[in-house]
């Protein structure tokens, strides 16, 4: 079993829907989350941290975490075009950090 | 500019040709780390460094080699690479380790002939 599961997609949305991207972990030690996004050929930019259950807004993204299901998500409100790339779940514990393979996501205009 | 910097960008090898990719950050972060990322397996961590001359096994550490003599510093070694090695390979640095979130440096694309 893998540490950290995405759907890969891809996830197609119309330009100025809600994106929601899912992310399911193992351990439930785990510490740390973050949804990163990465254009192709290029290195991961990170969008949003989160550490405790609950939402946390940040524009027109919202990461929800919830610890005793063992799930993060990504809300992208407004969705736009440059929106489109592969999103990655990170959980982080005991000094390491395990990604998912990603998520692509594709905005249609 | 706060920045994670690695080099080569891309580097192109033979078997079993000693090669090192070096990585450098400006930020004073504790934490570092190498990740290989390859097609459907997403990255995967090579080693990590707690602090200098603090390092660790990652989940994919065989073939691979690093040294933290300097808090700025983290080279990753492949003494004797071999084709299953070519891969898009990212260092990182958090400030804090698994507390904060990683920085990525550009990559380094090798590719083992």
């Amino acid at each position: 079993q893998k540490e950290v599961e995405q759907n890969s997609g891809p996830l197609s949305v119309p330009e100025g829907a809600i994106a929601s991207l899912n992310c399911t972990y193992s351990d439930r030690g785990s510490q740390s989350f973050f949804w990163y996004r990465q254009y192709s050929g290029k290195s991961p930019e990170l969008i949003m941290s989160i550490y405790s259950n609950g939402d946390k807004e940040d524009g027109r993204f919202t990461a929800q975490l919830n610890k005793a299901s063992q799930y993060v998500s990504l809300l992208i409100r407004d969705s736009q075009p440059s929106d489109s790339a592969t999103y990655l779940c990170a959980v982080a514990n005991f000094n390491k950090f395990y990604f998912g393979s990603g998520t692509k996501l594709n905005v249609k205009p | 500019e706060a920045q994670v910097t690695q080099n080569p960008r891309y580097l192109i090898t033979v078997t079993g040709k000693k090669l090192t990719v070096t990585c450098s950050q400006n930020m004073n972060h504790e934490y570092m780390s190498w990740y290989r990322q390859d097609p459907g397996l997403g990255l995967r961590q090579i080693y990590y460094s707690m602090n200098v001359e603090v390092t660790d096994k990652g989940d994919v550490p065989e073939g691979y080699k690093v040294s933290r003599k300097e808090k700025r510093n983290f080279p990753l070694i492949l003494e004797s690479p071999s084709p299953n090695q070519t891969s898009l390979y990212f260092c990182a640095s958090a400030s804090t380790g698994v507390y904060s979130p990683l920085h990525f440096g550009n990559g380094t694309r090798l590719t083992v002939t």
